[in-house]
């Protein structure tokens, strides 16, 4: 199975602030990489597919970035609804997997 | 516009077979490329991928769990199921279905699965 390591694991940023969050995978993933952002109680949202495709409807100041191995969603200018928690996914091979995830919260 | 609702016991004893039911619109799970998978979460903890069925009937299921899982669809009517054997507390979860491409573009709503005696 691909390994998917998501760092930090909880993150606090200031409004406006610019938030960056990682994910490493064990293997060559080609790209297969998308960013979700879920909110209590809520479903996880899709915000960026193929490491840098952002999704109809998300904010510009998502973005995502990466290649091989290393993968990394930015977040430019942090606002309160930006508060949740975030997982990558790899859907290069299966088994599908995902990063632990990182929980955002506003300073 | 894409939608799926999943549908299940909400709670069963230990020992029991899990069936859950995704209904979906917006979209046929005869269409090339198309994906529909099962995904679940524990209370407080992170995503784990279950199994997935494509348009052309391929299966694919996580190795953790594959002797306990079967999926199995139903195009004409826009469904897919999954079946657990051999439930324990351990499967207690919100359980999700979501729409496939190389990544789940659109996601249920979540059904909470409690498994106790």
């Amino acid at each position: 199975d691909i390994q998917m390591t998501q760092s930090p694991a909880s993150l606090s940023a200031s409004l406006g602030e610019t938030v960056s969050i990682e994910c490493l995978a064990s293997e060559d993933i080609y790209s297969y990489l998308a960013w979700y952002q879920q909110k209590p109680g809520k479903s996880p949202q899709l915000l960026i597919y193929a490491a840098n495709r952002l999704q109809d409807g998300v904010p510009s100041r998502f973005s995502g970035s990466g290649s091989g191995t290393q993968y990394s969603l930015k977040i430019s200018g942090m606002q309160p609804e930006d508060e949740g928690d975030y997982f990558c996914l790899q859907g290069s091979k299966f088994p599908d997997t995902f990063g632990a995830g990182t929980k955002l919260e506003l300073k | 516009q894409v939608t799926l609702k999943e549908s299940g016991p909400g709670i069963l004893q230990p020992s029991q077979t899990l069936s859950l039911t995704c209904s979906f619109s917006g979209f046929s799970l005869s269409t090339s490329g198309i994906c529909v998978s099962w995904i679940r979460q524990p209370s407080g903890k992170g995503l784990e991928w279950l199994a997935t069925i494509c348009w052309e009937d391929s299966k694919g299921y996580n190795p953790s769990l594959k002797n306990r899982l079967t999926i199995s669809k139903d195009t004409s009517n826009n469904q897919a199921f999954l079946k657990i054997t051999s439930v324990d507390t351990a499967d207690t979860a919100i359980y999700y279905c979501a729409r496939r491409l190389h990544y789940f573009d659109y996601w249920g709503q979540g059904v909470m699965v409690t498994v106790s005696s």
